[in-house]
């Protein structure tokens, strides 16, 4: 255990329904990232933050995604009208400070869409 | 930041030393080299990491070539549990990290 949660652990759901997944990262660390990860792929980088803001965006991330740290502490995830290729783990991880790299990953959320 | 190449999969005995390869040809002169693991349904893990020099802690050891094209994660003596996805990672400036496919480490008793 990392000391970064994520909620749900997994989540189902319809095609067009819009979804929300929850990163609580370890208390000190200002920044954090949200990645993708298919079977067999290694995480694909969708978006980070620094305290509370959006510093970088991946151009892969379709309108649909957006991703919110109102308070520089949790972040949200939200998929909006989720389609079938949604399907996979979202994982989000974070670190302390502005130079070190070394992410601390959390268990991640995985979503099925039906 | 620099792109990676890795074997795909990877064989290793129980109790022998895992000696995993990276490929890193268009590494830059500010940019680190990073090892992370996945375990499977898990999030990946931080192993360790590099610039120049070589570096072991607790985990594992981290071989640097003198030209930085290149680098091996050697865990010394690889138990079943280090059975994972193996993830060598360069990275300098940028905010985005990219992850390519790893190396699966099969460790068999």
């Amino acid at each position: 255990d990392t000391g970064v949660s994520q909620n749900p652990r997994h989540k189902i759901t319809k095609r067009g329904q819009n979804v929300t997944f929850r990163c609580d990262p370890i208390s000190e660390h200002n920044r954090l990232y949200w990645y993708r990860q298919t079977l067999g792929q290694g995480p694909e980088f969708l978006t980070y933050f620094q305290n509370e803001a959006q510093l970088e965006k991946s151009r892969l991330l379709s309108d649909r995604f957006s991703a919110e740290r109102p308070k520089g502490s949790f972040s949200t995830l939200e998929i909006q009208r989720t389609e079938q290729g949604d399907s996979a783990m979202y994982l989000c991880a974070s670190l302390p400070g502005t130079t070190n790299r070394e992410q601390y990953f959390g268990p991640g959320t995985r979503l099925t869409v039906t | 930041d620099a792109k990676t190449t890795q074997p795909t999969s990877m064989d290793c005995a129980e109790g022998r030393a895992a000696n995993l390869p990276c490929n890193h040809s268009t590494i830059s002169g500010n940019e680190y080299v990073y090892w992370y693991r996945q375990i499977h349904s898990q999030g990946p893990q931080y192993i360790i990491h590099g610039l120049k020099n070589n570096e072991t802690n607790e985990m594992a050891s981290l071989i640097i070539t003198e030209d930085r094209k290149s680098s091996t994660l050697i865990l010394p003596h690889a138990t079943l549990r280090d059975t994972a996805v193996y993830y060598c990672i360069v990275y300098g400036g940028g905010f985005k990290t990219i992850f390519g496919a790893g190396t699966r480490l099969f460790v068999k008793a």
